[in-house]
């Protein structure tokens, strides 16, 4: 079976400093990815999304990148962290395959700004 | 565009009620469409699927139907618990051959409270 793993689960940091978060795919082969932003316990925003190594399409202009360095693994970064970075940030996965599947996702990380 | 469109929360009921949250959808084509949970803190989890018309998808209790005539997947419980108190989010997935990369169009989810 498959798992998505997501870390750290909680993380502040100050204004300006970098951001990397981390997420991995086990259990298949060549999904697709993605990054979710979610504000108030509510509303997904979608972030990024990959299609494959290297591939990234970026939905909404932002502080905000994201890579893929390898087939399962997802980061998402920033240089310099704004206070309206702040919020809680979900990885998911999909089968690439089929008009049908649908998104999996991580346990997400509450992102802190201070 | 494709959208989703959920019935206003918050939603508060007493244990053993009956829950309708509704859901409704604009996308060409035949969509497949889902409702998700989220749990607080938590990620959201799959709750149930349907790919096409008149599909119903249940689990846990849960049921929702894909009405095509309507462009409707209605969430429904016949007895809720404290347990089912979390965020319901109903989401579709345009088949638009090999250009949607499986992205999912969400409503703006639903808080659920159950009280005992």
């Amino acid at each position: 079976s498959q798992t998505i793993h997501q870390w750290p689960a909680t993380l502040v940091q100050p204004v300006g400093s970098p951001l990397s978060l981390e997420c991995t795919v086990e259990g298949t082969s060549n999904p697709n990815l993605y990054w979710y932003r979610q504000a108030a316990g509510r509303g997904l925003q979608l972030l990024f999304y990959s299609v494959g190594i290297g591939q990234i399409s970026s939905e909404v202009p932002q502080n905000l990148s994201a890579s893929r360095p390898q087939d399962r693994q997802f980061i998402l970064s920033s240089k310099k962290l704004l206070l309206s970075d702040s919020g809680f940030y979900l990885c998911a996965w999909s089968f690439t395959g089929g008009p049908y599947q649908p998104q999996h996702f991580g346990d997400g990380t509450r992102l802190s700004i201070l | 565009g494709n959208s989703v469109t959920q019935m206003e929360g918050p939603v508060t009921l007493s244990e053993e009620a009956f829950l309708t949250i509704n859901c409704t959808y604009t996308a060409t084509g035949y969509p497949s469409l889902f409702w998700y949970v989220q749990y607080p803190g938590e990620g959201l989890q799959l709750l149930l699927k349907a790919t096409k018309a008149d599909d119903k998808g249940s689990n846990k209790g849960f049921e929702a139907t894909y009405r095509k005539e309507t462009t409707s997947f209605h969430l429904e419980k016949g007895s809720v618990q404290v347990s089912d108190s979390a965020v319901y989010f109903c989401a579709l997935r345009a088949n638009a051959g090999g250009t949607s990369y499986g992205k999912l169009t969400f409503g703006q989810g639903t808080i659920l409270t159950v009280h005992p």
